[in-house]
């Protein structure tokens, strides 16, 4: 296992269409969450999942933003009608449940929105 | 709702030299995990050291180590003889089990030769 895989790592798209980012996580790890990360910024938290339920979601999060973790181990985000304050580094990580045990990240994809 | 608090948005070093970056936060949480990440500059964040709240002896990971004070809620993170190879953003990171991670804003490390 290579850790938590992002793809695509890049992505530049027109305002007002549609994209769609996956995460596969670390095998074992039960807890998937995503992230938003501006400029210069901690990350901010978008979704967690536990297997394939969806547990939190931020007020943030607008509804043009939805997630899937189907069968508990991939997940996606997808983002509709994109607009440019949608332009952003969105990172992905999975933890197992237990105690003791962080988060690991993958490397990001990089939204631009155009 | 727990939050985290980076003071120093940025801060320099000499190499070789020590610095500390400060963290403070607000929970009502007894028992909970607090961590430091590093974001290298275009690259994933890791995991640099971890503290549970319950243990009071301050964890140490090789040259850095973590300064925890439960009672003042800081967690302040220690890099001795700083490498360049240190230069990158560090996150200071609140998790209580049952929620996400929630992160401070980051403070920009540059270590100079």
């Amino acid at each position: 296992d290579t850790g938590v895989s992002q793809n695509p790592r890049h992505k530049i798209t027109k305002r007002g269409q549609n994209v769609t980012f996956r995460c596969d996580p670390i095998s074992e790890h039960n807890r998937l969450y995503w992230y938003r990360q501006t400029l210069g910024q901690g990350p901010e938290f978008l979704t967690y999942f536990q297997n394939e339920a969806q547990l939190e979601k931020s007020r943030l999060l607008s509804d043009r933003f939805s997630a899937e973790r189907p069968k508990g181990s991939f997940s996606t985000l997808e983002i509709q009608r994109t607009e440019q304050g949608d332009s952003a580094m969105y990172l992905c990580a999975s933890s197992h449940r237990t105690v003791n045990t962080e988060a690991f990240f993958g490397q990001g994809t990089r939204l631009t929105v155009v | 709702a727990q939050t985290v608090t980076q003071s120093q948005p940025e801060m320099s070093v000499q190499e070789a030299e020590t610095v500390t970056l400060s963290c403070t936060y607000d929970t009502s949480e007894n028992n909970y995990y607090l961590f430091w990440y590093k974001q290298p500059p275009s690259r994933q964040m890791i995991l640099v050291i971890r503290q549970e709240a319950y243990k009071q002896q301050n964890a140490t990971e090789n040259r850095f180590s973590v300064n925890f004070q439960k009672a003042a809620k800081s967690f302040s993170l220690k890099i001795s003889d700083s490498q360049l190879g240190d230069t990158a953003m560090y996150f200071c990171a609140f998790w209580s089990g049952n929620t996400p991670l929630v992160f401070g804003k980051g403070t920009r490390l540059s270590v100079i030769a």
